[in-house]
């Protein structure tokens, strides 16, 4: 079947790296994303990154894919009171549709 | 590029009364839009896929004639609540498809509450 998931909460301090990590069930993705949250808000893609690709850069973003165990994360380096949000990982099983998962709410700590 | 707004942003309606709510791709046409609904502090949950000049095609569970979508245009979708009843209030959140690469854009959502 189609799952995607991902822990619930992280927290992190300030000027620190965060790293938010997806888990996904079915081998027939295509392309991954995430997504960013805020209050009240849609969703703003942040990036994505194809499966054939291993990594993707984007100024303080950092994605990786490891195909063979079905884990992507996201790495946001220098973190800022800014990054408060929640982070959704979404992948795209072949079928335009997306699958999301439960969302990670990132809390930066002063 | 690849902006989407929804209208309204939020609406408060009684019991027994429809509400329509549009999506619309400012700048870039979208053959295919998506609705999701998303309950407080929970993931999105897909209701339907929008076609333009076709009918939708709604998830397991989404009752059709509840809630109507109209995707008349390439850069406009509407979904419409019809007798809508407080367990309709939610977070609905529209998103246009861009083919290459394959990703979605979405709305800033539309918050409705039923009394």
């Amino acid at each position: 079947g189609e799952d995607v998931e991902q822990s619930l909460f992280l927290s992190v301090r300030e000027g620190d790296s965060s790293v938010i990590n997806c888990t996904y069930t079915d081998s027939s993705s295509t392309y991954l994303y995430w997504y960013k949250q805020e209050p009240g808000a849609g969703l703003q893609l942040l990036t994505y990154i194809f499966s054939n690709m291993d990594m993707k850069q984007d100024q303080r973003l950092t994605v990786l894919l490891n195909k063979k165990d079905k884990h992507l994360s996201l790495r946001i380096a220098d973190t800022q009171t800014g990054d408060s949000a929640i982070y959704f990982c979404a992948v795209n099983f072949g079928n335009e549709k997306l699958t999301f998962g439960t969302g990670t709410r990132l809390t930066i700590i002063p | 590029g690849a902006v989407v707004s929804q209208h309204p942003s939020w609406v408060i309606c009684k019991s027994g009364t429809s509400v329509k709510i549009e999506c619309r791709s400012l700048d870039f046409q979208a053959t295919t839009m998506f609705w999701y609904r998303q309950f407080p502090k929970q993931s999105l949950m897909l209701m339907a896929t929008s076609n333009e000049g076709s009918k939708a095609t709604y998830e397991q569970g989404v009752e059709k004639d509840k809630f109507l979508i109209n995707h008349a245009s390439l850069t406009l979708s509407t979904l419409t609540v019809t007798s809508a009843h407080p367990e309709d209030s939610s977070f609905y959140i529209c998103s246009a498809r861009v083919p290459s690469p394959d990703t979605q854009y979405f709305g800033p959502g539309t918050r409705l509450t039923v009394l």
